[in-house]
């Protein structure tokens, strides 16, 4: 099972300010088979970035996704109010697709 | 647009079972696989299996195998979610959810979520 370990847990920033989230993961993912959702409490995760850098219909374009083999990155430029939320990461290279524990972002 | 309107909550015994539904709309259901996640209260996201609704085909984590049953229903364009011989560990909310598009297995369109809760 290919395990995926972001960082940080937890991190504080205000709005404004660029976020750079860290997704690990325990062995080289196939073709940057690697997606990025932000979840808000009590909605349904939102698909953000898919094929680590390809941003999903209606994301703004400060979202964006980079990395490839076993470590990925999602960068926020420029933080919007709306954007504190929980960040996941998720591989689809072999079975289980597991996602990673979470990045809280929350307002400084 | 795409919808998907999952079934609503459910409260089930120690050791019984419950059955997910999930239905689609504006889309061609059989094209596109789905996945099933839950979320536990406090917890982070759990990818349980994916169906594809063509053919039947299905692949479930290894951790749920067994217990875990995922159907399609094109005729109805309904897809199902059946777990078994539930514990208080399988408390969570579960969601069906839409590979976004034929390039890749990620999904992007998602169910409202469906509250499951096992307690005696």
């Amino acid at each position: 099972e290919i395990v995926l370990t972001q960082s940080p847990g937890t991190m504080s920033l205000s709005p404004g300010e660029r976020a750079t989230l860290s997704c690990r993961a325990s062995q080289s993912l196939t073709s940057n088979y690697l997606a990025w959702y932000q979840q808000k409490p009590g909605q349904a995760p939102r698909l953000l970035i898919y094929g680590a850098s390809i941003r999903a219909t209606g994301i703004p374009d400060r979202f964006s996704g980079s990395g490839s083999g076993a470590d990925f990155t999602l960068t926020i430029t420029s933080l919007e109010p709306e954007d504190f939320a929980v960040y996941y990461c998720q591989h689809f290279t072999t079975s289980p697709y597991t996602f990673g524990q979470g990045t809280k972002l929350e307002i400084k | 647009q795409v919808q998907l309107v999952q079934s609503g909550v459910e409260l089930k015994k120690p050791g019984a079972s419950v059955k997910v539904s999930c239905k689609a709309s504006g889309y061609p259901f059989p094209i596109y696989g789905l996945h099933w996640v839950r979320q536990a209260p406090g917890q982070g996201l759990e990818w349980m299996g994916w169906i594809s609704p063509s053919n039947g085909h299905t692949i479930y984590t290894q951790k749920l195998q067994g217990r875990l049953t995922m159907t399609a229903d094109t005729s109805t364009s309904t897809a199902y979610m059946e777990l078994r011989s539930l514990t208080s560990d399988d408390t969570a909310v579960y969601y069906c959810a839409r590979v976004v598009n034929s390039l890749t297995t990620a999904p992007g369109y998602w169910g409202q979520g469906t509250l499951v809760t096992v307690s005696s």
